[in-house]
């Protein structure tokens, strides 16, 4: 079936350390993104990408790097720079064939630093 | 700039009973309108969009949305609630082609038997 993989489900982590969420589609899409969700404020965007080796700071990107080095792969890095981290990330994708505009959301990765 | 605005935080109804969840945008040309659902801990699921045409949009679930260009809203709505409705609610506006997606808070539904 396709779909988006997140991993892990659930990740620690000590103030200091950076940490990489992957994320991984196998729906050929060529848009993919990176939200943040925190309690009361709906999904607020780090990153996306709309082309492999190509990608786009959204409203909330310090403290936060990533890669697009392949179509299926979109990984996040939240650096030590990142000053309140914990949070739950999710990622999307978008087909651009059509361009219907819906996403396609992973499960998530919740991330609570320590 | 584009907006979302969903009024209710949260809202309890009983089982059995009708639902309507508010949702306002902000946009100056034709929106892409969505509505997604969230189960706790879950990535989000698309109900139903809305792009153009027949303003009351069919979704999964049996929800509906309509479209009201005049009052800048898109309201979900269901006839009968089930606790499996339980769950977090998003109202959503793209771009054109969908590749910038505002969402709004959120509406929490609490549902009791």
């Amino acid at each position: 079936d396709g779909g988006i993989t997140q991993s892990p489900k659930y990740l620690f982590r000590k103030e200091g350390q950076n940490v990489t969420l992957s994320c991984e589609q196998n729906l050929n899409h060529d848009a993919m993104y990176w939200y943040r969700q925190d309690p009361g404020q709906g999904l607020r965007l780090i990153y996306y990408s709309q082309i492999v080796n190509d990608f786009q700071k959204g409203d909330i990107a310090e403290g936060y790097s990533v890669s697009r080095e392949k179509k299926e792969s979109f990984p996040l890095t939240v650096t030590s720079a990142q000053k309140n981290p914990t949070a739950f990330y999710l990622c999307a994708s978008i087909g651009t064939s059509g361009a219907s505009g819906e996403q396609f959301f992973g499960p998530g990765t919740r991330l609570t630093v320590l | 700039a584009q907006s979302v605005t969903q009024p209710d935080i949260h809202i309890t109804v009983s089982e059995g009973a009708s639902l309507e969840l508010r949702c306002n945008y902000s946009y100056g040309a034709t929106p892409y309108l969505f509505w997604y659902v969230q189960s706790p801990g879950q990535g989000l699921q698309l109900l139903l969009k809305y792009f153009s045409g027949d303003t009351l949009v069919q979704g999964i679930k049996g929800f509906e949305a309509e479209f009201k260009r005049s009052q800048s809203s898109f309201n979900l709505r269901k006839p009968s609630v089930h606790w499996s409705d339980a769950a977090e609610y998003f109202c959503a506006v793209g771009d054109g082609g969908g590749f910038k997606t505002i969402f709004g808070a959120g509406t929490r539904l609490f549902v009791k038997a």
